[in-house]
Formats: C-alpha cells, structure tokens, sequence
C-alpha cells in the first residue's frame, strides 16, 4: 500500500531533550516536506526537501533540522525543544512535477507535547 | 509572499442541505494551483478539490464543487446534500506551479464544519 508513515504518532517530552520524528514513503517521491499544524494558524511548512542530500527551509525553520539521506526517508529533528514547539506534525511527499504540480500525500500526523 | 485567508472559524449545517466555505488568497503569480483539504477528527489530511489557475470551468467532485474567481481572488467550497462524515475541518490552500516554491502548500486558517442530523 502507498503510504507516508510517521513515528511516533504521539509524544510528550521535556525542554531540551532531544528528539526525532520519522517520516517514510513507499512511492520513490522526490519531493519531501514538513508542516506544523496549530490553531488559528492553519499548516506552516518547516522544511522541504527536493531530493537527497538536497534540503531547504520553509516559513518556520528555527529549532529544527532535518536530512535526507536516503530517497525514503526525512527526519525532522528537535536538538532542544521548547514548549512553542507543542504542535501537530505532518510530513508530506510528491513525485517532482517541474513547472506543474502532483499531489502531496501526507502522513497520519504526530502531535508533539513539550513540557 | 502568497497568503490564505479563510474568514470563517466555524460554519453549521443540516445534513442534506448545502454549505459554502469561503478562502480568498493574495499572490503576484499567474500559474497556481488551489485546493481544499479535510481534516476529520482522525487528523488525516484528505484533498477533496483542486483547481488550475488556467482552467476557466470550476472543478467538481460529486458533492462538491469550487466558485473559482481568478480577478476577485476568491475561491470557495460548495458541499451539497451534506452528510454527516462531512463533518471536519477544512482548509483552503495554494501553491505555485513549478518556481521557486515548488511544492510549498501556503495554507488558510481553517473553517470547522458540523454537520447536523
């Protein structure tokens, strides 16, 4: 089955404790992307990513870091995080389409309490 | 910087009447695409729509459909015979075609949606 999948789904932690939320996709998607969800501000993308080894910011970078080292995968990383990063997480993935556009399949979400 | 603005926070409606949502967007681009996303209590992000800046015809999918007005920046969501797995949140989004955001979804603030029995 076509997927994106996140791990974990859910996680509550303490300031300054390090962190990573997986993301994987089962589609040979080149095109990798991060959201936070929170209300009244709709999704927000954090980072993106173009293909391997090939990463950039989105609108909300500060406090984390991401790789992509392999086509599948595209962790998000927290080195120390904060309680203004208690957010729901979606991670996003699209074949590259050019000058057009494909759809984005995204994760099921990982809601992230930071105490 | 593109932005999405959906006015509503919240929007009711009886099941099997009709409800529209309302999404206006700002941008300098002339190709982009518009969506609408749901999001039941599941949290999955689910496409319901898509249009193409360049189509003129307003997309449809079964029940629902798009007032696209590409002058007046303005594009809304039409659910007719509302049902109650209707119920969900609901975002409007945009992104470029192709350039320098490729991929980018800029998304609006939301509009919760109950359907009522």
């Amino acid at each position: 089955e076509a997927q994106v999948t996140q791990n974990p789904r859910y996680l509550i932690t303490v300031t300054g404790k390090k962190l990573t939320v997986t993301c994987s996709q089962n589609m040979n998607h080149e095109y990798m992307s991060w959201y936070r969800q929170d209300p009244g501000l709709g999704l927000r993308q954090i980072y993106y990513s173009m293909n391997v080894e090939v990463t950039d910011k989105g609108d909300v970078p500060e406090g984390y870091k991401v790789s992509r080292k392999e086509k599948r995968n595209f962790p998000l990383i927290l080195e120390s995080p904060s309680p203004n990063q208690t957010s729901l997480y979606f991670c996003a993935s699209s074949l590259f389409a050019g000058d057009g556009y494909n759809e984005q399949f995204f994760g099921p979400g990982t809601r992230l309490t930071v105490l | 910087a593109q932005t999405v603005t959906q006015s509503q926070p919240e929007m009711s409606v009886q099941e099997a009447e009709t409800v529209t949502l309302s999404c206006t967007y700002d941008t300098s681009e002339s190709n982009y695409y518009l969506f609408w996303y749901k999001q039941p209590p599941s949290r999955q992000m689910i496409l319901v729509i898509r249009q193409e800046a360049y189509k003129q015809q307003n997309a449809t999918e079964n029940r629902f459909s798009v007032n696209f007005q590409k002058a007046a920046k303005s594009f809304s969501l039409k659910i007719s015979d509302s049902q109650l797995g209707d119920t969900a949140m609901y975002f409007c989004a945009f992104t470029e075609a192709g350039g320098t955001s490729y991929g980018k979804l800029t998304f609006g603030q939301g509009t919760i949606l109950t359907v009522h029995p």
